[in-house]
Order: C-alpha cells, then sequence, then structure tokens
C-alpha cells in the first residue's frame, strides 16, 4: 500500500492481559520502526527491523516486549501481562534508503493502547 | 545521540511566515538535521531535511548556520493546517537507516 496501516486503532486491556498491535509498512519498504508515545510530546524509541531481521533493539523493554516482521504478514508488536504505564500511543514507521525518498521515515495513525 | 534544544512553543498569525528555531551545538560533521511535525491526533510527517546547505520543498525551507550550531525551519505562509508540534532531529552519522531521537519538539499555535 500507498501508507502505513496500524490496526487497530484503540485497543483497551485490563492490566495483566496480552495486547498485540499490527503494522503493514509501505509496500516496497524494508525497514520498520515502532516508536511509543507515552505523554504528548514525548516519543520513545523501541525497535526496527530490516525485512524480518531486528536491526536495532536498543528501546526494547526487555521485559514483556516482543516483536516480529515475517514475510508475507504485518509486522507485529506483542506486550505480555500489560500494565498500566504501557498505557500509550505506539507508532509504527517504514522507510526504504536510497531513491528519491531515502532519507524520510513515513509514520502510521497509531494505535491507542489504553490499559486499565 | 546529539542534542536539539527547542522553544516549547510559538505563536503565529494566519498568511505571516513562522520561523522555527532549533539549536544543536553537539552537531557532528556527518549528522543531517531533519525536521517532522505531529498533526494533532496523526503520526509524524517528514518535512525537510539538510547537511549544510539550505534548503527549500513545497511545504518549508531550512537554513543552516555556518557553523551548524543551529538551524531555522521556515514556513513562508502559515496556514491553520499548520498548526502541530514540531520536532528537529539530529539522525546520527546520516545514516537513512537508523533510528530519529525526538526531543520536546515546538507546539505551534496559529491563529486566525
Amino acid at each position: 500500500g500507498e501508507e502505513v496501516a496500524q490496526t487497530p486503532k484503540h485497543l483497551v486491556r485490563g492490566e495483566g492481559q496480552k495486547a498485540k498491535l499490527y503494522c503493514a509498512p509501505i509496500k516496497g519498504h524494508s525497514y520498520v520502526f515502532w516508536y511509543q508515545q507515552v505523554l504528548k510530546n514525548e516519543f520513545k524509541f523501541l525497535i526496527s527491523f530490516q525485512n524480518e531481521n531486528v536491526f536495532d533493539e536498543t528501546g526494547m523493554p526487555k521485559e514483556r516486549f516482543s516483536a516480529k516482521c515475517l514475510p508475507n504478514s504485518p509486522c507485529s508488536l506483542e506486550i505480555q501481562a500489560t500494565k498500566l504505564e504501557d498505557s500509550a500511543v505506539y507508532f509504527c514507521a517504514s522507510s526504504q534508503p536510497g531513491g528519491r525518498d531515502g532519507e524520510k521515515l513515513f509514520f502510521g495513525s497509531g494505535t491507542q493502547l489504553s490499559v486499565l | 545521540d546529539a542534542k536539539t534544544t527547542q522553544p516549547n512553543s510559538m505563536e503565529s498569525n494566519e498568511e505571516e511566515p513562522v520561523h522555527l528555531p532549533c539549536n544543536h551545538s553537539t552537531i557532528s560533521g556527518t549528522d543531517y538535521i531533519h525536521w517532522y511535525r505531529q498533526l494533532p491526533s496523526q503520526g509524524p510527517e517528514y518535512v525537510i531535511h539538510g547537511l549544510t546547505s539550505n534548503v527549500n520543498n513545497r511545504m518549508a525551507s531550512l537554513a543552516i548556520a555556518e557553523d551548524r550550531k543551529s538551524s531555522t525551519l521556515i514556513l513562508h505562509c502559515a496556514t491553520l493546517r499548520d498548526a502541530a508540534v514540531y520536532y528537529c532531529i539530529l539522525r546520527v552519522g546520516g545514516t537513512s537507516y537508523g533510528k530519529l531521537t525526538f526531543g520536546q519538539g515546538t507546539i505551534l499555535t496559529v491563529h486566525p
């Protein structure tokens, strides 16, 4: 597709439940990034992929968070046993280095996760 | 990652130019300066980027100081749709596949 598609738009979970978020990158983009925005202006980088391989996971919490990008499937971000502090908007972005738009990250519209 | 400093907020009137400053005194020689903006309830959107020379595109202009320790994003004619949070970001090493590290950004309010 021509835009990064994130589903669902909203997700509500009780504390301790699992949450799974999905991201379909722009067709032809080989890099995928996940970000967490907790407060209005604060973005935290979580993880990036080059195709199905983890490229940079320096921001990924070691416990409870995992992510995958498998061939011919949307990428996913999963949170096991959610906590109140996981409430945030999770953004996915994709890019394809090289070419006219090689320097740009294209972001989806995010998934609002509310943990109650 | 090298750090940027921006004012928390700025205001402008519609149809007037807006100059959004950014300080990045610890920038290294290969760091590119990127600007993104986030409109309400949307994901960030690329605006412009540059290395040393001033840059223009259909959205904005980027003026980079000669010593590269600061830059200014220029919106030539602000509209209500330009109200957003603007982020000035240094992309470490100019790598087009590396992460972006967002700072606090500048909240731009545009008055009719």
